[in-house]
């Protein structure tokens, strides 16, 4: 399975600003997917990126918002913008592959 | 509409007793199914996944689940259950891997007691 290196791992942020969350993959992946898990809940697809087009969002979710950028088949950003104390949230990264979906290991961003 | 449910928001257990979570599914064909762990302040694990073929998987850490079609359920199953077993445990699904996205039930938070 490929590994994935996420950063930030956590992050406290003013509201207002933007944050942008880094995913490296270990391989070259066709697909990235970029989540959300607010407190207690489940996770929650913001939108899937392909290198070399626009990512594809979910209802609910917009590109001025979350704008995500893939320059390449093992990196991509996903940036949280003019953030709100109800961004704060658990940003995660996934990839597909041949045994299944991997996970980065998640950005903890809370927005005061 | 295509989804995965779990019945069970909260689910306390025994130390060294065992274990079944719930995961039903509402796909029109022979869906592929996948549980996850995360432990607090963790990224989710892959347990073990179903993609065809034999109904009973086992996973990582003790883990099974049996895939029953008639009954809609890809439960999540452990004989004796351990201290560090304690996290939230998440049933996911695609109809067509690769083609199509992971959708998340809810979620069940597993509390082991001594």
């Amino acid at each position: 399975s490929a590994v994935i290196s996420q950063k930030p791992s956590r992050d406290i942020c003013q509201r207002g600003t933007s944050l942008t969350i880094q995913c490296q993959v270990d391989s070259q992946v066709t697909m990235m997917f970029w989540y959300r898990q607010q407190p207690g809940q489940s996770l929650t697809l913001i939108a899937t990126a392909n290198q070399g087009s626009e990512a594809t969002y979910e209802s609910g979710f917009v590109i001025d918002k979350f704008p995500i950028s893939r320059p390449n088949l093992t990196f991509s950003t996903l940036t949280v913008s003019n953030m709100s104390p109800e961004d704060s949230s658990i940003y995660l990264c996934s990839v597909e592959g041949a045994n299944g979906y991997t996970f980065g290991s998640g950005t903890r961003l809370t927005v005061v | 509409a295509q989804s995965v449910t779990q019945p069970d928001i909260h689910i306390t257990v025994s130390e060294g007793a065992s274990l079944e979570l719930r995961c039903n599914y509402s796909y029109g064909a022979t869906p592929y199914l996948f549980w996850y762990v995360q432990s607090p302040g963790q990224g989710l694990q892959l347990l073990l996944k179903y993609f065809s073929g034999d109904t009973l998987v086992q996973g990582i850490k003790g883990f099974e689940a049996e895939f029953k079609r008639s009954q809609s359920s890809f439960n999540l199953r452990k004989p004796s259950v351990h201290w560090s077993d304690a996290a939230e445990y998440f049933c996911a699904g695609v109809p067509d891997f690769g083609n199509e996205k992971l959708t998340f039930g809810t979620g069940t938070r597993l509390t082991i007691i001594p």
